[in-house]
């Protein structure tokens, strides 16, 4: 069956490092991949989309990549800061348009001063 | 734009009542999805529309559950006769459906049932 992974323990990383973050998934072949950012309390909220095609995308202080072979996405946050403290989400299209997305359980970010 | 508006933000009620949530999506996105939240199970996608109509409920639980999109403006699921196991945070999102599928999530409404 379709696997998403993301780790499940909170990542706690100090103020300035970068923080990087994993969705590993099996017995997918997405189109697609989104990242979303969800604080307690709300609902997620988009922050950046990568294609099967694409390597990699930049968007300010976040980067990701995508390994369609190693089935692997990397979310990484450069010069971290305690307002980046989060659950951040991976989730995985197949295509087409309005696509219906699968959601990685998430990985809680702690930015510590 | 007020972004997806969905209502009621909290709502508790015993077990076997009829449950009702609502969703306004964003003006002009044609596709609308409805989630459910839980620390056990994550996000997951109960059924989602296409230009108001139904494309894919297989995430719908059971018969106890059912949605409607009657115009493109309005939705609604519905849980009857509710049970415990159904307290979740319910969200709803919207997406223009070309423009790669990003969704725009609402602020969720949070259903206890006791």
């Amino acid at each position: 069956s379709q696997k998403i992974e993301q780790n499940s323990e909170a990542l706690n990383i100090q103020e300035g490092k970068t923080a990087t973050l994993t969705c590993n998934y099996t017995n997918y072949s997405p189109a697609y991949l989104q990242w979303y950012r969800q604080d307690p309390g709300r609902g997620p909220v988009f922050l950046l989309l990568i294609r099967e095609n694409e390597k990699e995308k930049r968007k300010e202080r976040l980067k990701v990549t995508f390994d369609t072979t190693l089935k692997q996405s990397l979310f990484h946050i450069t010069a971290s800061q305690p307002a980046d403290s989060a659950t951040y989400l991976c989730a995985l299209a197949p295509g087409g348009t309005a696509s219906k997305l699968t959601f990685g359980t998430g990985t809680r970010l702690q930015v510590t001063l | 734009d007020a972004g997806v508006i969905q209502s009621p933000r909290h709502e508790v009620t015993e077990m076997g009542q009829e449950v009702t949530l609502r969703c306004k999506p964003i003006s002009g996105h044609n596709s609308l999805f409805w989630y459910r939240q839980t620390m056990m199970r994550g996000l997951e996608l109960l059924i989602y529309f296409n230009n108001n109509v139904p494309i894919d409920d297989s995430g719908m639980p059971e018969d106890r559950f059912s949605a409607k999109m009657p115009n493109a403006s309005f939705s609604t699921l519905k849980i009857q006769p509710s049970e415990p196991r159904d307290s979740a945070v319910y969200f709803c999102a919207s997406t223009l459906s070309n423009q790669g599928g990003e969704q725009y999530f609402g602020p969720g409404t949070r259903l206890t049932v006791t």
